[in-house]
């Protein structure tokens, strides 16, 4: 059961590439999500989905985007990757409403 | 907009003592509020969840948190700490109906495990 599996696991780019951080799952749960973590920040949500092709900004949207052309897939694109997005990146998933919601292993990202 | 807030950034517990971590939650409406322990370099695993009913909520790894509405807390206890306890603990209050439109997470509060 590999439920939920983000790549890269680790990744180093530059500042103004383009990055895209791929989450992918295997239960067909309605809902996914992107966080990402900052030491002193805690987890604070990105984006996030209820359904293919529904997708809703978070608390920190600025610099993303995001797509759910399929229900399995979420993937995160950077598309002028600045410093400021140097992170740990989270993907979560939650089945329906009021049921567990599960987070991946996270992908880290750096941008130099 | 909702919030939370996790007062202690580190807490040092001897092996075998208990444990209690403070949340304190804001949201205008009924909360969905969870618990989640995160090791180093892992993702997050839910030890717990409180959406409604009896206040007094029992988890996995013999976690137990109890919703206050009027103190608007929802902290965290052991009452008998393992080493292997020892990381990091995050608050969240869910967004939506049971956290669908995502989760607003405390801080953290760092545990350390003394032998």
């Amino acid at each position: 059961d590999a439920g939920i599996t983000q790549s890269p696991r680790y990744k180093i780019t530059e500042t103004g590439r383009q990055v895209t951080l791929m989450c992918h799952q295997t239960w067909s749960h309605s809902y996914m999500f992107w966080y990402r973590q900052d030491l002193g920040h805690g987890l604070r949500l990105i984006y996030y989905s209820a359904a293919a092709d529904i997708t809703d900004k978070g608390e920190v949207p600025d610099g993303y985007v995001v797509s759910r052309s399929k229900t399995e897939n979420f993937p995160l694109t950077l598309e002028s990757a600045t410093r400021s997005q140097t992170s740990v990146y989270f993907c979560a998933t939650q089945g329906s409403v009021g049921n567990t919601i599960y987070f991946g292993e996270g992908s880290w990202l750096t941008v130099v | 907009a909702q919030s939370v807030t996790q007062p202690d950034i580190h807490i040092t517990v001897s092996e075998g003592a208990s444990l209690e971590l403070r949340c304190n939650y804001s949201y205008g409406a009924t909360p969905y509020l969870f618990w989640y322990v995160q090791s180093p370099g892992q993702g997050l695993q839910l030890l717990l969840k409180y959406f409604s009913g009896d206040t007094l909520v029992q988890g996995i790894k013999g976690f137990e948190a109890e919703f206050k509405r009027s103190q608007s807390s929802f902290n965290l206890r052991k009452p008998s700490v393992h080493w292997s306890d020892a990381a990091e603990y995050f608050c969240a209050v869910g967004a939506g109906e049971g956290g669908a439109d995502g989760l607003t997470f405390g801080k953290g509060t760092h545990l350390i495990i003394q032998p």
